[in-house]
C-alpha cells in the first residue's frame, strides 16, 4: 500500500462548481499534513496546512480525519485559474527525522 | 529574494558523466529535503538534512547519488555515472521550525 493516495483524476469541472479531493495515508503515527498546489513543470507551492479541527481559506477549506487517517480537499466556485494539480502531503516527524511524503497528485481542469 | 533556489534550473549530460546539483535554502531553516519527480508523479523523497547531518535517506538513492550539506546552510546533490533513468526533475525544499516545506524551481536533468 503507498504511504500517501489519492485519486489521480483528471477532475474535469465547470467554472462555479464545487469539488473535492480526498487522501489516505498509511502510517497513523504521522503529525502533520497539508495540501500544495503544483502547475505544469512548476515547483509544488504550499496551499494550506491541515488541522483536525479543519480549516478554511476563501475558497479552500481542508479536513482532517485522523480516525480513518483520511484528508480533504473542497474548493467552491471553481476558478479557470485553479486549474492545477493537488498534492496531498502528510509529514512523519520521529525526533531524529522529518519526512515530507507526497501523494501522486490529483489533476483538477477547471473549464468555462 | 529571499526564497529556495536551485541552480542550474536545467542540465542536459550524457549518459555516463557526472552531474552536481546546488540547493540554497531560506537562510532560516535547519530542515533541507531533496526530491525527485517525474512526469505524472508526485514528488519522491530522496534525503532529508537536519543542520549539516544527513539523517535519512531513501532506498531509491542508489550508490551513484550522494547529497551533502557541509556547513548546515547550502546542499550539492550529484549524481555519478548517470543513466537515462535519472532524467527527471529535482526538487529541494527546505522548512524551519514549522513544518511546512519551501521549493526552489527545480533542477531538470536531461540525460542523453
Amino acid at each position: 500500500r503507498k504511504e500517501v493516495e489519492q485519486d489521480p483524476g483528471p477532475f474535469n469541472v465547470p467554472e462555479g462548481a464545487t469539488v473535492a479531493f480526498n487522501c489516505t495515508y498509511s502510517n497513523s503515527a504521522s503529525q502533520s499534513f497539508f495540501w500544495y498546489r503544483q502547475d505544469c513543470r512548476k515547483e509544488p507551492k504550499l496551499l494550506m496546512s491541515v488541522y483536525s479541527s479543519g480549516n478554511e481559506d476563501g475558497r479552500f477549506t481542508a479536513q482532517l480525519n485522523r480516525a480513518s487517517q483520511y484528508i480533504s480537499l473542497l474548493i467552491r466556485d471553481s476558478k479557470l485559474s485553479d486549474s492545477a494539480t493537488y498534492l496531498c502531503v502528510v509529514n512523519l516527524n520521529t525526533g531524529t527525522a522529518s519526512k515530507l511524503t507526497f501523494g501522486t497528485g490529483t489533476r483538477l481542469q477547471v473549464t468555462l | 529574494d529571499t526564497g529556495v533556489s536551485q541552480d542550474p534550473r536545467h542540465k542536459i549530460t550524457k549518459r555516463g558523466q557526472n552531474v552536481t546539483f546546488r540547493c540554497d535554502p531560506i537562510s532560516e531553516h535547519n530542515r533541507l529535503y531533496w526530491y525527485r519527480q517525474t512526469l505524472g508523479q508526485g514528488p519522491e523523497f530522496l534525503t532529508y538534512f537536519q543542520n549539516e547531518a544527513q539523517l535519512e535517506k531513501s532506498r531509491l538513492l542508489s550508490d551513484r547519488f550522494s547529497a551533502e550539506r557541509p556547513k548546515g546552510s547550502f546542499s550539492t546533490l550529484e549524481i555519478q555515472r548517470t543513466e537515462q533513468g535519472d532524467s527527471a526533475m529535482y526538487l529541494c525544499a527546505s522548512s524551519g521550525k514549522r513544518a511546512e516545506a519551501f521549493f526552489g524551481q527545480g533542477t531538470r536533468l536531461t540525460v542523453v
